[in-house]
């Protein structure tokens, strides 16, 4: 079945440092979205992309959408403690979303 | 205010008990899901519907059953089949849209097995 696999599972940082995940699919997505889940809360989503190439900027996050669209990434500069929570990516194949496994980010002060 | 509302937030099950999670969408949303996620694992779908009085069993269906009566509410029920049925439950809704569909998720609701 389709899967989309995220890494780091885990990320340590320290305040101001960067912060990338990264999110591969075996086959080509239609597209790909990014979400959010802060410690106890549930997932927010922050941004989809569409087009093969495609990068956009939310403020400090950038997020990248590769030539194949089978991966994505997203870049956050100069990390902040409200940075802090789990960064999923989930994919569209067809009309079914599948999400990645996450990535863990905590950020020391 | 629009939005997903599931309660209860803490729910605790006995051996053998049938409980039914509730989930309520005021967005005029048509799809309705609902994932399970387990501790540092992400979101995995159990049972999804596209309109009302329809639904499809997700990756994870065993154990699990639900409704959709009504286009605002779609309630999981986690049968005594379901052998480990401690997890963080979590719905969303999200427009009929098969190449788009942002999803906006309720609160959640944590399971525990007593």
């Amino acid at each position: 079945g389709q899967q989309v696999m995220q890494i780091p599972q885990y990320q340590h940082v320290q305040e101001g440092e960067d912060f990338t995940t990264y999110c591969n699919s075996s086959t080509t997505l239609s597209n790909i979205q990014w979400y959010k889940q802060r410690p106890g809360g549930h997932p927010v989503f922050l941004i989809q992309l569409v087009k093969s190439g495609e990068v956009k900027k939310q403020k400090r996050l950038t997020f990248q959408f590769g030539e194949a669209k089978k991966n994505s990434s997203l870049h956050i500069t100069a990390t902040q403690t409200t940075d802090v929570g789990t960064y999923f990516c989930a994919g569209h194949y067809g009309n079914k979303l599948v999400f990645g496994a996450g990535t863990i980010l905590r950020v020391k002060s | 205010d629009g939005g997903i509302t599931q309660s209860p937030k803490y729910l605790f099950r006995k051996e053998g008990q049938n409980v039914t999670l509730s989930c309520e969408q005021n967005l005029n949303h048509d799809a309705m899901y609902w994932y399970r996620q387990d501790p540092g694992q992400g979101l995995r779908l159990i049972y999804y519907s596209q309109i009302v009085n329809d639904f499809q069993k997700g990756d994870i269906a065993e154990g699990y059953s639900v409704s959709r009566e009504k286009k605002e509410s779609f309630p999981l029920t986690v049968t005594s089949a379901q052998k480990n049925p401690t997890a963080f439950y979590l719905c969303a809704s999200s427009i009929r849209d098969e190449r788009r569909g942002t999803q906006y998720f309720g609160p959640g609701t944590r399971l525990l097995v007593l």
